[in-house]
């Protein structure tokens, strides 16, 4: 079974400053791993995701995340935040090999930059 | 160019009641996909089309939960003797293939409020 945890509820930061949102998993085979933002009353948004390859992978509005096999985490993180980075943030994984193709879902975690 | 489409936005309806969720995927994406997402919850899948087929309903919650693609393009979910509990977000997503490598991309949801 595929799971994934967002061991985060919030996370607040200051504008400027770095952000980390912390994603770990659990696959029986390898994952392929997906970042989604959701702002709101509107639809989760595609930020980036992890395939193979490279263990860091960029994606949308400056987001970056680091696939870390042993520790099976993939956290996303964005160097200096921007107040409209403010949304809800959701950690996704498929397993593979796998004829499943639905997407494991995390709890989300709220992230608040001020001003 | 158009993204995933929901319809209603919002549906409120009475408890017993019978409603259906439609769902206009990306012109050419082969794949789609309905998740549910409750307050405060990542969205949890519910069924997975390829083409007109449904290749996995295992998230679908009882039998009063059906969903169709007769056309292979816009679905429908369909909710017989709506019950308070299955009031929720109720999300469309379609990828280009059932290849697990390809994003899904989100629709803004239908919010259905049974009374």
């Amino acid at each position: 079974a595929q799971s994934v945890a967002q061991p985060e509820d919030q996370v607040n930061v200051a504008e400027g400053n770095p952000l980390t949102v912390k994603c770990t998993y659990s696959v029986s085979g390898n994952p392929y791993l997906f970042w989604y933002v959701q702002y709101p009353n509107r639809g989760l948004q595609f930020l980036l995701k992890y395939i193979t390859g490279d263990n860091l992978v960029k994606g949308s509005y400056g987001f970056e995340a680091e696939f870390n096999k042993s520790q099976t985490s993939f956290h996303l993180k964005k160097p200096s935040a921007l107040v409209s980075d403010s949304a809800l943030y959701f950690c996704a994984v498929r397993d593979t090999p796998s004829n499943d193709y639905k997407l494991s879902f995390g709890a989300g975690t709220t992230v608040t930059v001020r001003a | 160019g158009a993204g995933v489409s929901q319809t209603p936005s919002n549906k409120v309806t009475e408890k017993g009641k019978y409603v259906e969720l439609r769902c206009d995927p990306i012109s050419g994406h082969t794949a789609l996909y309905w998740y549910r997402q409750s307050l405060g919850q990542g969205p949890e899948f519910l069924i997975y089309f390829q083409g007109t087929g449904a290749a996995d309903d295992s998230g679908l919650p009882n039998d009063r939960f059906f969903a169709v693609r007769p056309e292979g393009s816009v679905s429908t979910l369909k909710i017989q003797r709506t019950e308070r509990g299955d009031s929720a977000v109720y999300l469309c997503a379609s990828s280009l293939n059932s290849g697990g490598t390809y994003e899904q991309y989100f629709g803004p949801g239908t919010r259905l409020t049974v009374t």
